[in-house]
């Protein structure tokens, strides 16, 4: 079984400048999730999506980053501007469903570096 | 002990000593645990999970404990190899959707 799929694993990009990162889930998967990682903490979640629509984006700001996910399957979250603090790697993740705390599988990140 | 930006919490083994990492959570709403490992450039990968209505879970070679009165969660791995370094989260889902919050992280150094 194909994992979750993220590109691009590398990404340098002068602060005011935007950015976008894609992530394909594991198929058949309805919940996708965007995750935030600073070095040397755990991740924190940005959206959460079931199916196309959003289930939770309280942890997204919303005047920088916005994330779609048009037809339930792929999904691409954008900085626009970036700012030095957004260096982080971006986790993608998917898992079954939503309710019901299934396990969500990971996958391999997005380093940003905002310079 | 507590950790700040870079600075996590590190436990070192010898290759073959049994490794317990310990997580303390902070909803007494949550309901489901989960333990990550994470490796350097890499995703986090599901280790075992536990809900609230047990205390005890064991897989192949982890058992994860949980204690509700003191909000405490641990990560038992038996033998532990030079492949068990990594970072590893817990992390807890306070009900509804599956949304987790993850704590600091444990870096596990095991020597040969």
């Amino acid at each position: 079984e194909a994992g979750v799929a993220q590109s691009p694993r590398y990404k340098i990009i002068e602060k005011r400048q935007s950015v976008a990162f894609w992530c394909n889930p594991i198929s058949g998967h309805a919940t996708l999730y965007w995750y935030q990682q600073i070095l040397g903490q755990g991740p924190k979640l940005l959206i959460q999506f079931q199916n196309n629509g959003v289930v939770d984006d309280s942890q997204l700001p919303k005047d920088r980053f916005s994330a779609e996910r048009l037809k339930g399957v792929d999904s691409t979250l954008k900085i626009q501007p970036a700012k030095l603090e957004d260096s982080a790697v971006y986790l993608c993740a998917s898992s079954l469903r939503g309710q019901g705390a299934y396990e969500q599988y990971f996958g391999p990140g997005t380093r940003l570096t905002v310079t | 002990g507590e950790s700040v930006g870079l600075h996590l919490p590190t436990l070192s083994v010898q290759e073959g000593d049994n490794s317990i990492i310990n997580c303390a959570y902070s909803n007494s709403a949550s309901d489901y645990f989960i333990w990550y490992k994470q490796e350097s450039g890499k995703g986090p990968q599901f280790i075992i999970d536990i809900r609230s209505n047990m205390d005890k879970r064991q897989g192949q070679r982890v058992t994860v404990l949980l204690n509700k009165t003191v909000k405490h969660l641990s990560l038992q791995i038996a033998a532990t190899q030079p492949g068990d370094s990594a970072v590893y989260f817990c992390a807890e889902n306070i009900g509804g959707y599956s949304t987790l919050t993850f704590g600091k992280g444990t870096m596990l150094l095991v020597s040969p």
